[in-house]
């Protein structure tokens, strides 16, 4: 199984403010993926990860709020733009490697809490 | 979006005692489900795919069996212990992407 590392674990901020969230896997992985959980609500996919070309986001997303950069098969960041109370979650990034073929695991990272104030 | 939804969303459970829980989704174009275990402060921790109808799968104390055609899944702990209690979340895929449950949130009293 991949491991895979998030910074910062976690972080208080201001609103009006960005924060930038690091995922690193030890190994190349063909997908990624970004999660938040917001309080009392389901894990919720924002994004796909694609590596040199533009994330592709879920609806209720889009870039200009969560921009999201994958210049590696390893590496990957989310931006949480113009914060406020409502973006206090927990972020988590994911990955899948579907080249082994049939249904793969999907790892996750240690996950981002993330208050806003 | 697929509905997933779970229930109870907690249980308390006496150190030693058995219990389970329920996950259900929309049956059409199934092609897989997840459970996971997410303590705090961790990753979450696969636990189970499960593709076929019937399908039945154990790890230690921990088991869950699929239901396809009617849409649901079981998980299964038997004999709790205090190192159980945790979030436990099930997921259906489509295209790699996972759509979750709540979350049943399992406390074990010691």
């Amino acid at each position: 199984s991949a491991v895979i590392s998030q910074k910062p674990s976690r972080d208080i901020c201001q609103r009006g403010t960005s924060l930038t969230i690091q995922c690193q896997v030890d190994s190349q992985v063909t997908m990624m993926f970004w999660y938040r959980q917001q309080p009392g609500q389901s894990l919720t996919l924002i994004a796909t990860a694609n590596q040199g070309s533009e994330a592709t986001y879920e609806s209720g997303f889009v870039i200009d709020k969560f921009p999201i950069s994958r210049p590696n098969l390893t590496f990957s960041t989310l931006t949480v733009s113009n914060m406020s109370p409502e973006d206090s979650s927990i972020y988590l990034c994911s990955v899948v490697d579907p080249s082994r073929g049939g249904v793969e695991t999907q790892y996750f990272g240690p996950g981002t809490r993330l208050l806003v104030l | 979006i697929l509905n997933v939804e779970q229930s109870p969303q907690s249980l308390h459970v006496q150190e030693g005692d058995s219990t389970n829980f329920t996950c259900s989704f929309p049956s059409s174009n199934f092609y897989a489900l997840h459970w996971y275990r997410w303590e705090t402060a961790k990753s979450p921790e696969a636990l189970f795919v499960m593709t076929l109808n019937g399908d039945e799968k154990k790890k230690g104390r921990i088991s869950a069996t699929l239901n396809t055609k009617e849409g649901y899944s079981y998980l299964y702990i038997k004999g709790s212990q205090p190192e159980d209690s945790a979030t436990y979340l099930c997921a259906r895929t489509n295209d790699y992407k996972l759509s979750f449950g709540a979350g049943t949130t399992v406390t074990v009293r010691a």
